[in-house]
Formats: C-alpha cells, sequence, structure tokens
C-alpha cells in the first residue's frame, strides 16, 4: 500500500525544539520531490518546505526559513522536518506530501499529518 | 510577491454545478492543481496542470485556466461534496495555496 505515516509532533513550549519524521512506503521514496504541508486550527494550508529527490534543491516557505530544516534518508524511505525557536504560530496539523513527479510541485499523495502545539 | 485568491464560500443547490475560482497575475502562465480537504481529513488532489484528473477522480469535476483566472467546475454537486477547496501554484521557488473555499450544497 502506498502510504505516508508521520510522526513526532506534540506539545512544546516556545523556543522548543522538535523533529517531525515521515515514513514512506508502497513506492520508490527516491525517485521524488518531498514536502511540508502544513494547516493551522481552522486555518488553510500553507507549505512548508520541498526537498528534491536527491537532496540538491530545497525550498523554504518564508515564515520558517532559517528556522526548519527538511532532510531525507533515501536509504530509510524516512523525510524529516527538524525545528527551532518554535512558536505558537507553528502550531497546526503538519501534513507530508510527496509531489507529483518529476518536480512538478503538486502534492499527490499525502499522509495523515501529526499535531504540533506550541504553547506555554 | 505573487497571491493567489479565492472566494471564501460557494454554494450550490444539489445536482447544480458549482465553480470555484482561483485568482491572480496571469495565472494562466502558469500550471494550477486543486485540492479537496474534507473535515478531518487530509487534502486530496482533485486536479492537477490545470485540468488533468488523477485516477479515481470523478469526471465530475474538471478544471480550466487562462488569462487571470483558473476555475474549478463541479458539475451535478452532491452532498458528498461539501468541503474545502485550494488551489496551488509553484512559482519562483515557492508553493503558493490560495485561502480554500467552503462549499456548501444546498
Amino acid at each position: 500500500e502506498v502510504r505516508l505515516v508521520e510522526s513526532g509532533g506534540g506539545l512544546v513550549r516556545p523556543g522548543a525544539s522538535l523533529r517531525l519524521s515521515c515514513a514512506a512506503s508502497g513506492f520508490i521514496f527516491s525517485d521524488y520531490t518531498m514536502n511540508w504541508v502544513r494547516q493551522a486550527p481552522g486555518k488553510g494550508l500553507e507549505w512548508v518546505a520541498s526537498i528534491s529527490s536527491r537532496s540538491d534543491y530545497i525550498y523554504y516557505g518564508d515564515s520558517v526559513r532559517g528556522r526548519f530544516t527538511i532532510s531525507r534518508d533515501n536509504a530509510k524511505n524516512s523525510l524529516s522536518l527538524q525545528m527551532h525557536s518554535l512558536r505558537a504560530d507553528d502550531t497546526g496539523v503538519y501534513y507530508c506530501a510527496r509531489d507529483g513527479g518529476m518536480a512538478a510541485y503538486y502534492f499527490d499523495l499525502w499522509g495523515l499529518g501529526d499535531l504540533l502545539t506550541v504553547s506555554s | 510577491s505573487y497571491e493567489v485568491s479565492q472566494p471564501v464560500s460557494v454554494s450550490v443547490a444539489l445536482g447544480q454545478t458549482a465553480t470555484i475560482t482561483c485568482e491572480g497575475d496571469n495565472i494562466g502562465k502558469k500550471h494550477v492543481h486543486w485540492y479537496q480537504q474534507k473535515p478531518g481529513q487530509a487534502p486530496v488532489l482533485l486536479i492537477y496542470r490545470d485540468s488533468a484528473r488523477p485516477s479515481g477522480i470523478p469526471a465530475r469535476f474538471s478544471g480550466s485556466n487562462s488569462g487571470s483566472t483558473a476555475t474549478l467546475t463541479i458539475s451535478t454537486a452532491q452532498g458528498g461534496d461539501e468541503a474545502d477547496f485550494y488551489c496551488q501554484v509553484w512559482t519562483s521557488g515557492t508553493v503558493l495555496f490560495g485561502g480554500g473555499t467552503k462549499l456548501t450544497v444546498l
């Protein structure tokens, strides 16, 4: 079965660090650009970061650049998001999403999401 | 910086056709993608590259893109179509989502 499963979310204090992970299965992970997309409670979708299949192209959204780092381990079929200096407005559900193919920058496969809450 | 905008809400009578727009400067020169998100669920890709449908998406969902407006059309609207719909583009190393449109089927 083709799937993405996020993990690592939870409740953290402002200023803390946290690492999210995404486990991929059912497809050739190393062939695809991968992404993180988040959604604040009751709000719309916000793209967070993208990483190309061989990690040679990495992009970040303005609100996380300099604080978050996206990475991948193709040998382990795993995507990660290292987050530092977390703020209340980083609260939301974080989705791992697969690129549609050939770095087309649309998302054809999504995980169920993982909730991060940043609160004192 | 580039922006895309969608109506906050659209209503459609059961069995009728709904249109959801996504506006942006010369958006017709970009590829537009559409997602459907039902409450408590992850988004689902509905339309990619303006008008292509992934396998499993009914032909009732169609897309077009020209000038400054991309359009998602939902024919013969059903109660199960009630959801939030998002357009999305890629431009200058950035992924942009529209603010989302809540579709209500009356």
